[in-house]
């Protein structure tokens, strides 16, 4: 099956200034990519995804890259907020799969 | 919006009791499936159904875990008996399929005391 690593796992950031969260795949053939962020207390819910024909696609202040050839993809979060504190989950449809893999998480810290 | 539904949201039990936690998939999903989250950590995968068979449990423990789907509106997680290690937040999450992000509910915080 799929396996997805994420880094880091932790991330302090000033507010206003940006976050990049990155992970990387491990089947080439995996096709979509969403990402999840799960406030304290709250359910996973899906902020943005890409698929592979795509190589960028940007929403407000949040934006997904993808690199095929080097099987990683990235979360870009601009002008940071205390809103945008939360766990980070990426993740990766295998092409075999009936499921989503999911990476570790990231818990990103805004500071005011 | 749609929303996958989870019940209880809480439950405090003792070692030893059944515990039985539902989900509500959003209509018209057809995969389902099931998550325990410990302290804010990662997502671990204990089960999911597609067209209300089952496809893998191999992340549950089986002497003790159960998952069922008895019809399309009603997926179902049971432990018995429950140990305190046990304690964690399970949710479920439904899918249309393939290649798709699935919904979240809201989460069953169980605590085995």
């Amino acid at each position: 099956g799929e396996n997805v690593e994420q880094h880091p796992s932790t991330l302090s950031v000033q507010e206003g200034d940006s976050a990049v969260i990155k992970c990387t795949y491990s089947d080439s053939a995996s096709n979509y990519f969403p990402w999840y962020k799960q406030e304290l207390g709250k359910r996973p819910q899906l902020i943005i995804d890409i698929r592979s024909n795509v190589g960028e696609k940007k929403d407000q202040r949040i934006a997904v890259t993808l690199n095929k050839t080097a099987k990683h993809f990235s979360l870009h979060i601009t002008e940071t907020q205390p809103e945008d504190s939360a766990v980070y989950f990426c993740a990766a449809w295998g092409p075999n799969d009936y499921k989503l893999s999911f990476g570790a998480g990231t818990t990103v810290t805004v500071r005011a | 919006d749609a929303r996958v539904t989870q019940t209880p949201r809480h439950k405090v039990t003792e070692m030893g009791q059944e515990v039985t936690m539902r989900c509500q998939p959003i209509l018209g999903h057809n995969t389902v499936f099931w998550y325990r989250q410990t302290m804010m950590q990662g997502l671990e995968l204990l089960a999911y159904f597609r067209n209300r068979a089952p496809l893998d449990d191999s992340g549950m423990p089986k002497d003790r875990f159960s998952a069922e789907m008895p019809d399309a509106t009603l997926a179902t997680l049971k432990i018995q008996p429950s140990e305190p290690r046990d304690s964690a937040v399970y949710f479920c999450a439904s899918g249309t399929g393939l290649n798709y992000g699935y919904t979240f509910g809201s989460g069953t915080r169980l605590t085995v005391v």
